[in-house]
């Protein structure tokens, strides 16, 4: 079983639509989480931390449940220029911040 | 400010061959990571430096590849000899604090063993 585990999509969604994924991860000692974006054939880039008492950034909420161990991201009203894979990130500080990612979840935003 | 910087950006080697893939962090970032992608395994963390001294390499698959820091501004990542199987991408990554910070990732080294 992988450490992050996240439904690989594609999700193919119209504009305007709210689409949420979830990611579940294994170990309890991880103690910091993120979603990272990444466009195709681009690096990842940092899309947002996640914290216990949920956060947004306009259209963009995270959610984290750790006593289910389990991370949401919600995109409301969505646009075509959503359309990446969104990677599931866990942080284990006592192991030197090892980032470990999840396989990422692909999104297409259509017209 | 100039974010990480990874040369080259593509790579066509065959098999057999040395291959060295190149990182300059960003200043003032004291770790730096090295990350493979693959459709089949996703990324992986490799090895990490902080302040120059590797600190995790259980990702480096085996005695093929190595990584130097020699100063802050620059790292390799060599792989010796090459093989088909090691052909991904190769992502660089930099961060203030490694425990941390959040980590930006270089533009990536797109390998191709053949």
């Amino acid at each position: 079983r992988k450490e992050v585990e996240q439904d690989p999509g594609p999700f193919n969604v119209p504009e305007g639509a709210t689409v949420a994924f979830n990611c579940t991860y294994s170990n309890s000692a991880s103690q910091s989480f993120f979603w990272y974006r990444q466009d195709c054939r681009k690096e990842p880039k940092l899309l947002m931390s996640v914290y216990s008492s949920g956060n947004e950034d306009g259209r963009f909420t995270a959610q984290l449940n750790r006593a289910s161990q389990y991370i949401s991201l919600l995109i409301r009203d969505s646009k075509l220029s959503d359309s990446a894979t969104y990677l599931c990130v866990v942080n284990r500080y006592n192991q030197g911040g090892k980032l470990i990612f999840g396989q990422g979840t692909e999104l297409s935003v259509k017209p | 400010d100039a974010g990480v910087i990874q040369s080259p950006r593509h790579e066509v080697t065959e098999m057999g061959q040395e291959v060295t893939l190149r990182c300059k962090p960003i200043s003032g970032h004291n770790s730096l990571f090295w990350y493979r992608q693959t459709m089949m395994r996703g990324l992986e963390l490799l090895i990490y430096f902080n302040n120059n001294v590797p600190i995790d390499d259980s990702g480096m698959p085996e005695d093929r590849f190595s990584a130097k820091m020699p100063n802050a501004s620059f790292s390799t990542l060599k792989i010796q000899p090459s093989e088909p199987r090691d052909s991904a991408v190769y992502f660089c990554a930099s961060s203030s604090q490694a425990a941390t910070d959040t980590q930006y990732f270089g533009p990536g080294t797109r390998l191709t063993v053949l």
